[in-house]
């Protein structure tokens, strides 16, 4: 079992629905962190948390809304998505965000808009 | 412009010999380097990490780092066919005071039985 969980594992959203990607770690980290991985391109960071406060927001559009409750879960709310925004959404973990500190991932979110 | 290049592939390597991934990168200050594989349809997972200069053994896995010359590289002996992946190579680099992961596209892998 991966002690990154992430559901859910494929969504299928038109341009004007809403919907939430959720992410739980069971590692006790306490850094967070949403990429974008597209295909043949390497994986964008999009946000990052420690210690549930939002310590990297690498100019990502608004209609992408980060939301960590405590150290263990993270949101990502979607709203009114372009085409381009179709990809395999990633969440990560690791204990502290230092440079040090390597980070692991849950098995991802495959997203398509249509 | 903060980079890692790594050389798409793919790279085709016979079962039982040593495959040899490479990876450069832009920013001379940076001091943690990782690598990891990902499977078709799946997440990366963590294969080894690096901080200093020389190589660092883990099984069949041997990772080397020149700082000097800003490369890191991964070393596969007995290559098997499980090892047929996409490796990933990523580097922590300063970002405008605050360190973050930069990522290379990543090489295929393919071991041929």
């Amino acid at each position: 079992e991966t002690g990154v969980t992430q559901t859910p594992r494929h969504l299928v959203m038109g341009m004007t629905n809403k919907k939430s990607l959720k992410c739980e770690q069971h590692l006790g980290h306490n850094a967070m962190y949403w990429y974008k991985q597209s295909a043949k391109k390497p994986l964008e960071l999009m946000f990052v948390y420690s210690l549930e406060e939002r310590v990297e927001n690498n100019s990502v559009p608004s209609r992408f809304s980060p939301e960590c409750p405590n150290s263990s879960h993270l949101f990502l709310h979607l709203h009114t998505l372009q085409p381009e925004d179709s990809a395999l959404y990633l969440c990560a973990s690791s204990q502290g965000s230092g440079v040090y500190q390597p980070q692991h991932f849950g098995d991802g979110t495959r997203l398509s808009i249509l | 412009q903060k980079e890692v290049e790594q050389n798409s592939g793919p790279l085709s390597v016979p079962e039982g010999a040593i495959a040899s991934l490479n990876c450069t990168y832009s920013d001379r200050g940076s001091q943690s380097f990782f690598w990891y594989r990902q499977y078709s349809g799946k997440s990366p997972e963590l294969i080894m990490f690096i901080y200093s200069n020389g190589d660092k053994e883990d099984g069949r896995f041997t990772a080397q780092l020149n700082k000097a010359s800003q490369y890191v590289s991964l070393l596969i002996r007995d290559s098997q066919p499980s090892d047929s992946a996409t490796y990933l190579c990523a580097v922590n680099m300063d970002m405008d005071s605050n360190y973050q992961l930069i990522w290379g596209a990543g090489t295929k892998l393919i071991i041929k039985p």
